[in-house]
């Protein structure tokens, strides 16, 4: 199963850019990356998911490198509410099962 | 109303005691999931079913056991706890093969195994 590797944790200015960088260098050709968030004392939550082309979305947006071993999450304005750990996840193009990793801790600033 | 619940939301036990946790789901989705956290992991893949015959195991299913009632219900039972199955469980559901699989994720329920 193809893995991601995301940093630990990340701290942001309110109300400036954000942007979540996640390796998935192993990724095949019909997995898709999708990103996921998790605030504290709930479940996970969707926020976005891409196959080749940058997306864009009311949440956030996604840019996938052109060989698709990376990808980075992009929040435009980042605010207190967005602090969570976010996963980058590939959605097994078989089973359609989510491998998750670790994620990366967002802490955002006022 | 939730989408997807789960039940007990928090659950204190004894090791060697059988429980049940249990998910419902209102969104009429085939694919329902069941997964672990422990404390600064991710989600792990305990069982997962694509419809009430279709069960299967995860990542990590020994210790574990899953019953697909009906399409809206999916339970977890540990039949003999132990301590290190203390974690946060997670039940979600996705949408069709035909779909893009977002899935979506309970509350969580809180297990304590003393």
């Amino acid at each position: 199963d193809a893995k991601t590797t995301q940093p630990n944790s990340m701290e942001s200015n309110e109300e400036e850019p954000v942007h979540l960088p996640c390796n998935h260098s192993t990724i095949s050709g019909t997995d898709y990356i999708h990103w996921y968030r998790q605030l504290p004392s709930q479940g996970p939550e969707y926020v976005i998911h891409g196959l080749t082309s940058n997306v864009n979305n009311r949440m956030a947006s996604l840019a996938i490198a052109e060989d698709r071993k990376s990808s980075t999450l992009i929040l435009h304005r980042a605010t207190l509410r967005d602090a969570a750990v976010y996963y980058c996840i590939l959605r097994d193009s078989g089973t359609y099962k989510y491998i998750f990793g670790t994620g990366t801790r967002l802490k955002v600033l006022a | 109303d939730a989408d997807v619940t789960q039940t007990p939301r928090n659950r204190i036990t004894k090791t060697g005691k059988r429980i049940m946790l249990e998910c419902s789901q209102t969104k009429g989705h085939d694919r329902m999931y069941w997964y672990r956290q422990d404390p600064g992991l991710g989600l792990r893949l305990i069982y997962y079913s694509f419809d009430v015959k279709d069960i299967n195991k995860g990542e990590i299913s020994d210790g574990y056991s899953v019953s697909r009632q009906a399409q809206a219900k999916f339970s977890l039972s540990l039949e003999s706890a132990i301590p290190n199955q203390t974690a946060l469980y997670f039940c979600a559901t996705s949408e069709p093969l035909a779909g893009l699989g977002t899935q979506y994720f309970g509350p969580g329920t809180r297990l304590l195994v003393l």
